[in-house]
């Protein structure tokens, strides 16, 4: 099975900065695709990001972009003048193109944004 | 907008007692999936199901079931609640594509304490 990991439980960044939240995977697949989810406290997960593997080029909307590198098996969120609503649990997850449409989610990073 | 809902929010049961959790969403999607949601774990797959009457465990079925006799409506059992079995459950639904960017959309969750 695929593993998703992120490396930091915790962040926290000024209103206005940049953060970015890592995450990296293994996989021997080729092809498949990548989600960042967004869990605001007491409310319910919706997707911010989503990537696929065959595609080079970043994905971007509006103030959140990826650094995806394939290679190094990366997939880092970058979240731009940060506001208090981005406050949330971030996870990571990873769906095979091969095997149906489950997703391997990561342990997730709670962001916290200070004014 | 997609609509995942869960019966309950918050639910408190006893040792023993036969749990069921149910989900339903409005936009016919063929896929549900069950997630169990545990501080520093992340999200894990409980069961999933691709069809109506069809079923598939996911990484973490153990004294769990499911049932979906209906396409919008996707219920997880517990057949004896433990307390290890106190957790956040999450219902997600999804389409089907081959090939495509296929998103999640989550339910509200439901917060089970065993008692």
């Amino acid at each position: 099975a695929q593993t998703v990991t992120q490396s930091q439980p915790e962040m926290s960044v000024q209103e206005a900065e940049t953060v970015t939240l890592s995450c990296t995977y293994d996989t021997s697949e080729s092809d498949y695709y990548l989600f960042w989810y967004k869990q605001p406290p007491s409310r319910q997960m919706i997707l911010v990001i989503r990537q696929e593997a065959y595609k080079q080029q970043n994905a971007t909307e509006n103030r959140f972009s990826v650094n995806f590198q394939k290679a190094a098996k990366s997939f880092s969120l970058k979240i731009s003048d940060s506001q208090l609503g981005d406050a949330a649990m971030y996870f990571c997850a990873y769906r095979s193109a091969l095997s149906g449409y489950a997703l391997n989610f990561g342990k997730g990073t709670s962001l916290l944004v200070t004014p | 907008d997609v609509k995942v809902t869960q019966s309950s929010r918050y639910l408190v049961k006893r040792t023993g007692e036969k749990v069921f959790l149910e989900c339903v969403q409005d936009m016919d999607h063929e896929n549900m999936f069950w997630y169990r949601q545990d501080p520093g774990l992340g999200l894990r797959l409980i069961y999933f199901s691709y069809d109506v009457k069809m079923k598939e465990k996911g990484d973490i079925p153990e004294g769990y079931s499911v049932s979906r006799e209906k396409k919008e409506r996707f219920s997880l059992i517990l057949e004896s609640a433990s307390t290890n079995q106190t957790s956040m459950y999450l219902c997600a639904s999804s389409p089907s594509g081959a090939g495509s960017l296929i998103e999640q959309y989550f339910g509200p969750g439901t917060r089970l304490t065993v008692t």
